[in-house]
Formats: C-alpha cells, sequence, structure tokens
C-alpha cells in the first residue's frame, strides 16, 4: 500500500523568509511521481511542483524547490521568499507510474501562515 | 480557456437522501476523477471516469456511483446519504496522454456537501 505523511500540521513564516514542509511516503514501486500542490481559502488545488522518482536532480519552480531524497522516501518543499499570497494548506501527493489511471494519494496537508 | 467547473457550490442534504455533483473537465482531458475531503484531511480518491466508464476505485461503498457522459463530463451521486459523507467533493481531469506531463490532475473548485 501507498502512503504519504505529513508530519506538519501547521507552520508559521515571516514574509521575506524560507520555509520548508515535510512530507514522506512509503511504497514499494520504483515507478513514480510526486507532487505538491496548494490550496488556498478558494479551496482550488493548484499544482505547485512536481518530481519523477527516477530523477535525481530536484525540481524547481521559482520560489518553490524541492529536496527529494529517494532512499529515504523523502519530498520535502522549500518556498523562499515567502509572499502573503502563499498562505494556505499545502498536500503532498504522490502517483504510481505514468499511465493516467493511476490515483493519487494525498497526505494530510500542513497548513501554512505568512505573516506580515 | 475554461478549467475544470464544478456544481452546485454548496449543497445541504438530509441523511438518507440522495444527491448529485456535477463536474466538467478542462477543455481537452477526457479523464475525470473524484475525491473525497473531510475537513482537516487530504483528499481521499473516490474513482476515475474515462470512456464512460469507472476504471479505478478507491475504497468507497457502492453509495457513492458515478457516470461519464460522451462530452466527458461527469457526475458523483451518493445515495442514502450518511453524516460522515459531509465534505468537500473534489473532481479533478486529467488528458489520457499526457506526454511529459505525468498525468498531472486539474482540480476544480469542488461542492461543498453538509448532511444534517
Amino acid at each position: 500500500a501507498q502512503t504519504v505523511t505529513q508530519s506538519q500540521p501547521e507552520m508559521s513564516v515571516q514574509e521575506a523568509e524560507t520555509v520548508t514542509l515535510s512530507c514522506t511516503y512509503d511504497t514499494s514501486e520504483n515507478n513514480y511521481y510526486l507532487f505538491w500542490y496548494k490550496q488556498p481559502p478558494s479551496r482550488q488545488m493548484i499544482l505547485v511542483i512536481r518530481q519523477e522518482a527516477y530523477k535525481q536532480q530536484n525540481a524547481t519552480e521559482n520560489r518553490f524547490s524541492v529536496n527529494f531524497q529517494k532512499a529515504a522516501k523523502s519530498f520535502s518543499l522549500k518556498i523562499s521568499d515567502s509572499q502573503l499570497g502563499d498562505t494556505a494548506m499545502y498536500f503532498c501527493a504522490f502517483k504510481l507510474g505514468r499511465n493516467n489511471f493511476n490515483k493519487f494519494y494525498f497526505g494530510s496537508g500542513t497548513k501554512l501562515n505568512v505573516k506580515p | 480557456d475554461a478549467g475544470v467547473t464544478q456544481s452546485p457550490t454548496h449543497l445541504i442534504k438530509t441523511r438518507g437522501q440522495q444527491v448529485t455533483l456535477r463536474c466538467s473537465p478542462k477543455s481537452g482531458h477526457d479523464t475525470v476523477s473524484w475525491y473525497q475531503q473531510a475537513l482537516g484531511q487530504g483528499p481521499q480518491f473516490i474513482f476515475q471516469y474515462y470512456e464512460e466508464e469507472e476504471r479505478q476505485r478507491g475504497n468507497f461503498p457502492d453509495r457513492f456511483s458515478g457516470h461519464q457522459f460522451p462530452n466527458y463530463s461527469s457526475e458523483l451521486n451518493v445515495n442514502a446519504l450518511l453524516l460522515g459523507d459531509s465534505a468537500l467533493y473534489l473532481c479533478a481531469s486529467s488528458p489520457r496522454t499526457s506526454g511529459g506531463a505525468f498525468g498531472e490532475q486539474y482540480f476544480g473548485p469542488g461542492t461543498r456537501l453538509t448532511v444534517t
């Protein structure tokens, strides 16, 4: 079975500072994909960043980057230069394989508050 | 280009009633997945539709059923509603062949269902 664990229910960071959100997962498969989604109070889930398990290089998207440690099954999200608009729930998600028919497994989320 | 749309936005039902939620996928997408997100939790996969058939199903009872229409839109039906069915119901769409896009899913804003 596949599981995703986010151990930080809530975090706070000052505007312009850097924050790291943790995520661990468990799987016996070798071919999978990892994602971070953001869900602001408006409820719309927005893809932040994605990572293929077979790529060793960590993904980056502007101020967002990940630290992917495959052996440790860890996939943390770093947000640099935090902005007030980053305030949201952040969900780590996992998907097996490349086939579109595979379902997503989500963690329980981390609520991030960016303070002015 | 409209993204994923869902209706209604909010819904209040009584225990034992039946409910139908609707989803229109993003333009160009033909696969629709449904998720249940309880308050303070991550989304849980209900099922996925492609070519008007249920292709995968999560750990949900048969009270949860769905349908996909030829235009790729989809419905989620829940019979004999329980208080525990109160949640945000998210629809996500994706293209069947995602190229290099990892089969990522685009989410709608959700329908908030309250069962009293």
